[in-house]
């Protein structure tokens, strides 16, 4: 069965530059979450959409931004990216309000 | 407020043996859904069940089981017979039925499981 996707898988980065993170949720998903995972952390929820409007809002720094597309992919924007943004970051998708939430293989951002 | 609490921190087991991860929660709606999540040391997450608040039914997937409490709060994971390949940190977390359009899931600080050859 398909399974989220997430690209880069890696991202390497210096202080002050932006990345950019996409997500590609399992076909017929409707609804895309991110989460923040520090190393030895639980995940934490940033943002999520559903049906292509934003549907919650976590503790996602102003200098993130994120967005889902028409096709349903998400995009989760970084600038000004700091040491402590370096993390695994994770999109999950679902079908509808109540379904299970599956997770993506994550990218694993270092700020240098 | 909503919390998940997972008080072992860390596991460690020689295969072979069963073990048993605790998950404790709080909520205040009547309507809501357990999870676990599997997170091995390749760091992807991966989904193994799902319960809502009004099936209190044991499952038991070849292995794993789980059982659900809600006069405790509680819902519990065991591995029989553990094996090598069971090493990962657990994730138990919650989510409300309330939220609406979005499910975000409240996470416990997860369980680190080693089991040792």
């Amino acid at each position: 069965a398909a399974g989220v996707i997430q690209s880069p898988r890696h991202l390497i980065k210096e202080k002050r530059e932006t990345a950019t993170l996409k997500c590609y949720p399992i076909p017929r998903h409707d609804t895309v979450y991110w989460y923040q995972q520090g190393p030895g952390q639980d995940p934490q929820f940033l943002i999520s959409f559903y049906e292509k409007m934003q549907s919650d809002k976590g503790s996602i720094p102003d200098r993130f931004s994120a967005q889902q597309f028409s096709d349903y992919h998400s995009e989760l924007n970084m600038s000004s990216l700091e040491l402590g943004d370096s993390a695994l970051y994770f999109c999950a998708s679902s079908l509808g309000r109540s379904d299970t939430q599956y997770f993506g293989p994550g990218t694993r951002l270092t700020v240098l | 407020a909503q919390k998940v609490t997972q008080a072992q921190t860390e596991i460690s087991v020689v295969e072979k043996e069963d073990v048993t991860l605790d998950c404790v929660y709080e909520t205040r709606d009547t309507t809501y859904y357990l999870f676990w999540y599997k997170q091995p040391p390749s760091g992807e997450l991966v989904f193994l069940i799902r319960r809502n608040s009004f099936d209190e039914q044991n499952e038991i997937s070849g292995r794993y089981s789980w059982n659900f409490q809600k006069s405790t709060s509680s819902f519990n994971f065991t591995i029989t017979a553990s094996q090598v390949v069971d090493s990962a940190v657990y994730f138990c977390a919650l989510s409300e039925a309330w939220a609406g359009n979005n499910r975000k899931l409240i996470w416990g600080l997860g369980t680190s499981l080693a089991v040792n050859p």
